[in-house]
Order: structure tokens, then sequence, then C-alpha cells
């Protein structure tokens, strides 16, 4: 099984609409991170979390929101999708400031 | 902020050439890290720097840390063709996260 999961892979919806995109890791690691990557962009920052009741804006947070709803969850939320949240989501987790590991991504398309 | 900038965007080389791309932050960074994308996938991590001047090897791939900790390299020797994907650099600067470089897209012709 894979360490890292996201759910939904792909979601296409339209503007205005709420949408959630999850996180589940099994590393056991404390801190989490939700990145968006867009062509010739790189990944950019969301929200990262460092435990359930640390949570803190990344780079780009504005029109998103977080929930770490345990050590192994995190679920980032987007309250009124618009077209230029269209964008490949990574959610990624590390033990303190080493590697990352990322999970497999959620293409989102919002029309 | 911390900003991470990544040349080239794009490199197309023949199989067995070399490739390098670079990376220089605009602020001093206690480490970097590199990971490597391959198409349809999710980043992997490669390798960190911590110490200044650190010159770390695997195998064909070669990763520098400058001596003023603002800028790294990625040189591979003699690429293949399993060496395509895109390569990103990330520093971990005085904030908790990381910052990642925009990639460098790597084609190699067969």
């Amino acid at each position: 099984d894979a360490d890292v999961t996201q759910t939904p892979r792909n979601r296409i919806t339209k503007t205005g609409k709420r949408i959630m995109l999850e996180c589940s890791q099994t590393k056991g690691h404390d801190r989490m991170y939700w990145y968006r990557q867009d062509p010739g962009l790189g990944l950019r920052l969301i929200y990262y979390s460092f435990d359930v009741k640390d949570i803190n804006k990344g780079e780009i947070s504005d029109g998103y929101s977080v929930s770490r709803q345990a050590q192994a969850k995190f679920s980032l939320s987007l309250e009124s999708a618009i077209p230029n949240q269209t964008a490949l989501y990574f959610c990624a987790t590390s033990d303190l400031l080493y590697e990352q590991f990322f999970g497999p991504g959620t293409r989102l398309t919002v029309l | 902020g911390q900003q991470v900038m990544q040349i080239p965007q794009y490199q197309h080389v023949q199989e067995g050439e070399d490739f390098t791309t670079y990376c220089n932050s605009s602020t001093t960074l206690s480490n970097i890290q590199w990971y490597k994308q391959r198409p349809g996938g999710h980043p992997v991590f490669l390798i960190q720097l911590v110490k200044s001047g650190e010159v770390k090897k695997q195998k064909r791939l070669t990763f520098q840390f400058g001596e003023a900790k603002k800028n790294s390299s990625l040189h591979i020797t003699a690429t293949q063709t399993t060496d395509v994907g895109t390569y990103f650099c990330a520093g971990g600067g005085s904030a908790r996260q990381l910052t990642f470089g925009s990639g460098t897209q790597l084609t190699v012709l067969p």
C-alpha cells in the first residue's frame, strides 16, 4: 500500500462549488503539506501543518482552507472554486526538515 | 520572502550527453534538497545538501552546494532515457518549510 494517498485522483467541478481534497499517510510523520503545481511554476506551498494543533499558511493560501483531523489526515478545501484553481495538487509528509514524501496527486479542473 | 530560481526551464539532450541544472536563492539557505518528477508522476526525493561547498554523488548524478549556501547544481553525466523528467531544487531557510524552484524539464533523445 502507498504511504501517502490522495483522494480523489481526478476531479472536475464547476465554478462556485465547494470541494475537498483528502490526504492520508501511514508513515507516522507529524508534518504534512499541501502544494499546488502549475506548468512552469514548480510547486507552491498552500498550507502546512507540523502537528494537529499547528497549521500555517503557505505562499498561496488565499481561496483555500485546511483541516488536520488527525496526525494521519490533512484535508484541503476550496470553499468556492474558480477556474484559476485548476491545477495538480500534491500532499506531502516529512519528518522534521528532511525529505518530503509526496502523494500521487489530484488533478483538479474547475470549469 | 525567499525565492528560488532554477534554470534552464527546459533542456533537450542526446542520449549520452551531459546535463546540468542550476538553482539560485535570494537568501542564504540552511539546506537544499533535490527532487525528480517523472512524467505523470509525483516528486521523489533525491538528496539533501547541508554544508557549505558540499559535493555529493549518486552514480552519474553530482550535486553541489555553493560556498555561500545560496546556489546549487545538479549534473548528470552521460544521460540515459531513464533520466527523463523534471528536476526540482528546494531550499530550506529560516522559515519552517521548503521553497521549490520552478524545475528543469529534461528530455533525452535516443
